[in-house]
């Protein structure tokens, strides 16, 4: 089955800096990858996500990149800000009927 | 609209008991999920529910079972609860566009003493 694995576990930023994290995955049937975030004691929340037709997406302060060939994917969040301080989980899925996470990486944004 | 509710948000058992974790959804979604979240380890997919009346298995089953009981009600059930099973359990729905992708209830914390 789908393995994801993310880096780092752990990252500090000073406020106004870029942030990137970065994930592997091994099914290379995978065609579907979302970014979810997580405040500390909520949910899960859909940042932004890219399909495996595409080789990069923006939305505002975020892009996500896709490598097939190598099956990476990375986030980079810029001009970071402290409520980007959270967890962030990078995922795969394969035909769209369930998502493989990765383990989480905890952000902290120092102002 | 309430999206997905879940119940109870907290819960203690004895090792040995069992209980039910009860999740409901009202966007009409299809699909359906159950997760544990543990630290270091992410979100770990238990079980799911393609479509009403269909379950299979995730990443880690073993100890839990599911009931989809319609398209709005997808239970997870405890027959003999273990501390292993300490954890933070979500549980998610979607549908079949992926437009929106997951939208995740608020989570149970289940303590196995």
């Amino acid at each position: 089955g789908e393995n994801v694995e993310q880096h780092p576990s752990t990252l500090s930023v000073q406020e106004g800096d870029s942030a990137v994290i970065k994930c592997t995955y091994s099914d290379s049937a995978s065609n579907y990858f979302p970014w979810y975030k997580q405040e500390l004691g909520k949910r899960p929340q859909l940042i932004i996500d890219i399909r495996s037709n595409v080789g990069e997406k923006k939305d505002q302060r975020i892009a996500v990149t896709l490598n097939k060939t190598a099956k990476h994917f990375s986030l980079h969040i810029t001009e970071t800000q402290p409520e980007d301080s959270a967890v962030y989980f990078c995922a795969a899925s394969t035909s769209y009927d369930k998502v493989i996470f990765g383990p989480g990486t905890s952000l902290s944004v120092i102002p | 609209n309430a999206g997905v509710t879940q119940t109870p948000k907290f819960q203690v058992l004895k090792t040995g008991q069992s209980m039910t974790l009860q999740c409901a959804q009202d966007m009409n979604h299809n699909s359906m999920y159950w997760y544990r979240q543990d630290p270091g380890m992410g979100l770990r997919l238990i079980y799911y529910s393609a479509s009403e009346g269909t379950t299979d298995k995730g990443e880690v089953p073993n100890g839990y079972n599911v009931s989809r009981l319609n398209k709005r009600e997808f239970s997870l059930r405890l027959e003999s609860a273990a501390p292993s099973q300490t954890s933070v359990y979500f549980c998610a729905s979607s549908d079949y566009s992926w437009v929106d992708g997951y939208t995740f209830g608020s989570g149970t914390r289940l303590t196995v003493v």
